[in-house]
């Protein structure tokens, strides 16, 4: 099955510094790649999500890009803001109908101001 | 959007009891949802899937005689944990995708989770 590895565990910068998290993904069956932001206690939020067939998509300061070769994916958060401090896991899913997402062991980001 | 509603949110209880968490999609049928615990500090771990009129799919190391699904109509599943033990306790997530978009690359929807603390 899926194994969806992410790095790193915890990740600390300044407000308005950029911060980047990275996913490997197993299964080259895999085409849908969602970054999910949690607080605690609460649910996961879908913050921005890419299909096999794009490279990139960019949301105002959040941004994700997709290597399928290398079976790899990226979140990039640019001007980082307090209220960006969360933990952030990425997914991957197999296009078969009824397939779950499978996660990242997440990371907790942390911006000081 | 799409919703989805879990139920209870909170629960606390002794040791034996049962404990069933209700999952519902407020505005769109799933003919697939998905059950995620999550421990502290931990990610979502995938328990199981539940499949509407079907027994459910089990993952590897979840024992499906404790963990009971139900997806008795489109809306609905649930999940009971039996004779629930301290090690049980856990976050327990549901999630599901709307049936009439098709394919796994469709956002899923996530419950508001169930906290379950066994005393």
């Amino acid at each position: 099955g899926e194994n969806v590895e992410q790095h790193p565990s915890t990740l600390s910068v300044q407000e308005g510094d950029s911060a980047v998290i990275k996913c490997t993904y197993s299964d080259s069956a895999s085409n849908y790649f969602p970054w999910y932001k949690q607080e605690l206690g609460k649910r996961p939020q879908l913050i921005i999500d890419i299909r096999s067939n794009v490279g990139e998509k960019k949301d105002q300061r959040i941004a994700v890009t997709l290597n399928k070769t290398a079976k790899h994916f990226s979140l990039h958060i640019t001007e980082t803001q307090p209220e960006d401090s969360a933990v952030y896991f990425c997914a991957a899913s197999t296009g078969q109908a009824g397939t779950a997402l499978i996660f990242g062991k997440g990371t907790t980001l942390s911006v000081s101001s | 959007g799409a919703v989805v509603s879990q139920h209870p949110s909170w629960v606390i209880c002794k040791s034996g009891t049962s404990v069933k968490i209700e999952c519902r999609s407020l505005d769109f049928q799933a003919t697939t949802m998905f059950w995620y615990r999550q421990f502290p500090k931990q990610s979502l771990m995938l328990m199981a899937t539940s499949n509407e009129g079907s027994k459910a799919t089990y993952e590897q190391g979840v024992e499906k005689d404790k963990f009971l699904i139900n997806h008795a109509s489109l809306t609905l599943s649930t999940l009971t944990v039996t004779s629930a033990h301290p090690e049980d306790s856990s976050f327990y997530i549901c999630s599901a995708r709307d049936a009439r978009r098709g394919g796994s690359n469709q956002p899923q929807h996530f419950g508001d989770g169930t906290r379950l603390s066994i005393l």
